[in-house]
């Protein structure tokens, strides 16, 4: 079965460093996302991505974000300058299409820890 | 604005016996409601989902909710648990206004005892 994977699956880094965080999508899903979860906080949604555009994002999704699909199989969230608060387990996702009755795959999560 | 409430942390159940996680949404046009579950270390799985038509749903291992618009609720149930069943459950709604972002509810911790 096709399943979204992710990498790492852990990041430790300085604040004020850049990361990249890396995910493979299901190879026919033409629309993706990030979530991230805070330890012991809910899932919240970050941005949505679609034919190389952002299609939606949230307001935690700030400047210091910005995603990219720099070939035909990756998705990459890049953090620009790490906060302390950024530190958190980040979900991607992807499914078949954009309309509301689909669902969404997600995979393991990469944990970012800020220091 | 769209939410979801999982009004329980943590749910017991013994195994074999009925459980019930629960469920209530507000969002201002018709509501897109998903189920996932995560097991340690794992990603979110998807379960199960209403979109239109019969109120109750039937999704992976046995799973299946109830829709009940009037209460704006989205129960989740199993007949029969089984001890496999321990994990976090999440409910999730969309609405029909957005682009395809998910609302998660804080989600319940289903421990399923022998």
């Amino acid at each position: 079965e096709p399943e979204v994977t992710q990498t790492p699956s852990h990041q430790v880094t300085q604040m004020g460093q850049e990361v990249i965080l890396r995910c493979v999508p299901i190879s026919n899903h033409l629309y993706f996302y990030w979530y991230r979860q805070i330890l012991g906080q809910k899932v919240e949604f970050l941005v949505s991505f679609y034919n190389n555009e952002i299609s939606e994002k949230s307001e935690i999704f700030d400047d210091q974000f910005s995603v990219e699909r720099p070939d035909g199989s990756n998705f990459t969230l890049k953090i620009r300058s790490t906060k302390l608060e950024d530190s958190a387990m980040y979900f991607c996702a992807s499914s078949e299409a954009g309309v509301r009755g689909y669902e969404q795959y997600f995979g393991p999560g990469t944990r970012l820890t800020v220091t | 604005a769209q939410s979801v409430a999982q009004p329980e942390d943590q749910v017991n159940v013994a195994e074999g016996n009925p459980l019930t996680v629960k469920c209530t949404y507000s969002v201002s046009g018709n509501p897109y409601l998903f189920w996932y579950v995560q097991y340690p270390n794992r990603g979110l799985q998807f379960l199960l989902k209403y979109i239109t038509g019969d109120n109750l749903v039937k999704g992976s291992y046995g799973f299946e909710a109830e829709f009940n618009k009037s209460q704006t609720s989205f129960h989740l149930k199993k007949p029969s648990a089984l001890v496999s069943d321990s994990a976090l459950y999440f409910c999730a709604v969309r609405d029909e206004g957005s682009q395809g972002n998910l609302i998660f509810g804080k989600g319940t911790k289903l421990s399923v005892k022998p």
